[in-house]
């Protein structure tokens, strides 16, 4: 079964340092992995995803995701940390083919 | 591009009362989710259309909750008779052909049943 594992509730960081939102997954066969946003009383705004080639993708709003096989991770990252970032951030991992299964998400607090 | 539109936004009823939220999907996306949230349990997946045509409801809770699509560019949501623990944010989300992959979700309707 396919499951994705956000291990950190909240993540706190400094305005203008790097950010790192973790996530690790578990599927079958080649992951197709996401990442969304939530603002408050705001509906899931996708963000980016790995779906094959370089394992560091870029996404909107200046954020990236490295996937690693390996590990069986996909790491949201930022370099630069904004207020504005501060919202609910979900992982997650396509399954059954056109099904998606989230993780329980990470609130991230952006610092000034 | 109007995005996926949900109503109402905000639904409060009491509890037995039937219940029915609706949705928009994107035009010409052919594939539909609706998910629950709550603090709980999180974000689930309630039921999957493609081409109108329910392909996976073993997310839906129990048999008071149905869900229909009549056509391409409407959705509904009925819960009969609503349950105070049935309440929650109910997202619908839209997806295009196969092979792109990314779903789009609408505002969401928060329910409260009292």
């Amino acid at each position: 079964a396919q499951s994705v594992a956000q291990p950190e509730d909240q993540v706190n960081v400094a305005e203008g340092n790097p950010l790192t939102v973790k996530c690790t997954y578990s599927v079958s066969g080649n992951p197709y992995l996401f990442w969304y946003v939530q603002y408050p009383n705001r509906g899931l705004q996708f963000l980016l995803k790995y779906i094959t080639g370089d394992n560091l993708v870029k996404g909107s709003y200046g954020f990236e995701a490295e996937f690693n096989k390996s590990q069986t991770s996909f790491h949201l990252k930022k370099p630069s940390a904004l207020v504005s970032d501060s919202a609910l951030y979900f992982c997650a991992v396509r399954y059954a083919g056109n099904m998606l299964t989230f993780g329980g998400g990470t609130r991230l607090m952006v610092k000034p | 591009d109007a995005g996926v539109i949900q109503s109402p936004r905000h639904e409060v009823t009491e509890m037995g009362q039937e219940v029915t939220l609706r949705c928009k999907p994107i035009s010409g996306h052919n594939s539909l989710f609706w998910y629950r949230q709550t603090m709980m349990r999180g974000l689930e997946l309630l039921i999957y259309f493609n081409n109108n045509v329910p392909i996976d409801d073993s997310g839906m809770p129990e048999d008071r909750f149905s869900a229909k699509m009549p056509n391409a560019s409407f959705s509904t949501l009925k819960i009969q008779p609503s349950e105070p623990r049935d309440s929650a944010v109910y997202f619908c989300a839209s997806r295009g052909v196969i092979g792109t992959d990314t779903q789009y979700f609408g505002p969401g309707t928060r329910l409260t049943v009292l």
